[in-house]
């Protein structure tokens, strides 16, 4: 199965800075097939990034995946209050389906 | 709106059996591949099973392979995990989740129900 390492695995900034986090696979995603979802406590998980930089309906523009083979970004370019949350990959480009270990996005 | 609420979870002793429901509303179930993810509190997410749209079709991880079963009722828009031969490393919160296509991203969650099996 693909393993995906996500790095860092907490990121403490402010309110509008930058996000950057990375996802990086154990081999190749030939089809580029990587999502991004956000977890807030209590709360379902939220589908943020398709296909590697496809933004799910509604999520805002602030949003945005990059990425290819085995090195895959989410940046959120300014930070609102809404944003510190756990955020994970998941690649489906191969089965099984697999799980970065998570991102936690905290207030610094 | 679209909805996904399971039930079912609860302590369980190791060797116990339990079966979890996903209740789906708010779209065209049928249209859908179902799956169960599940969730150590604290720790990352683990891909459990699938289930096709028709329920011809289901996959499981390795590690639940020959304990669990998946099964869906379209016409109650219902997704289900027969759980059996629980052990202790089942303990999570278990989420239905949908896809259009397997494999596939999800794009929609439930809250999920924990399960807790210990003595």
């Amino acid at each position: 199965e693909i393993v995906l390492t996500q790095s860092p695995s907490t990121l403490s900034l402010s309110p509008g800075e930058r996000a950057t986090l990375s996802c990086r696979a154990s081999r190749s995603l030939s089809s580029q097939y990587l999502a991004w979802y956000q977890q807030k406590v209590g709360q379902p998980h939220t589908l943020l990034i398709y296909d590697t930089s496809k933004r799910a309906t509604g999520i805002p523009d602030r949003f945005s995946g990059t990425g290819s083979g085995t090195d895959f970004t989410l940046t959120i370019a300014r930070l609102e209050p809404e944003d510190f949350a756990v955020y994970y990959c998941q690649q489906y480009d191969t089965s099984p389906l697999t799980f970065g270990g998570g991102a936690k996005v905290e207030i610094k | 709106e679209v909805r996904l609420v399971e039930s079912g979870g609860r302590v369980v002793l190791p060797g116990g059996s339990l079966r979890l429901s996903c209740a789906a509303s708010g779209f065209t179930f049928d249209d859908y591949t179902m799956h169960w993810v599940r969730q150590v509190p604290g720790k990352g997410l683990e891909w459990v099973s699938h289930i096709s749209w028709n329920g011809n079709s289901a996959y499981y991880a390795d590690s639940v392979k020959g304990r669990f079963t998946v099964s869906r009722d379209n016409s109650n828009n219902s997704v289900f995990l027969q759980m059996d031969s629980l052990k202790s490393d089942d303990t999570a919160v278990y989420f239905c989740a949908r896809s259009l296509l397997a494999p596939a991203y999800l794009d929609f969650w439930g809250q999920g129900t924990l399960v807790t099996v210990s003595s």
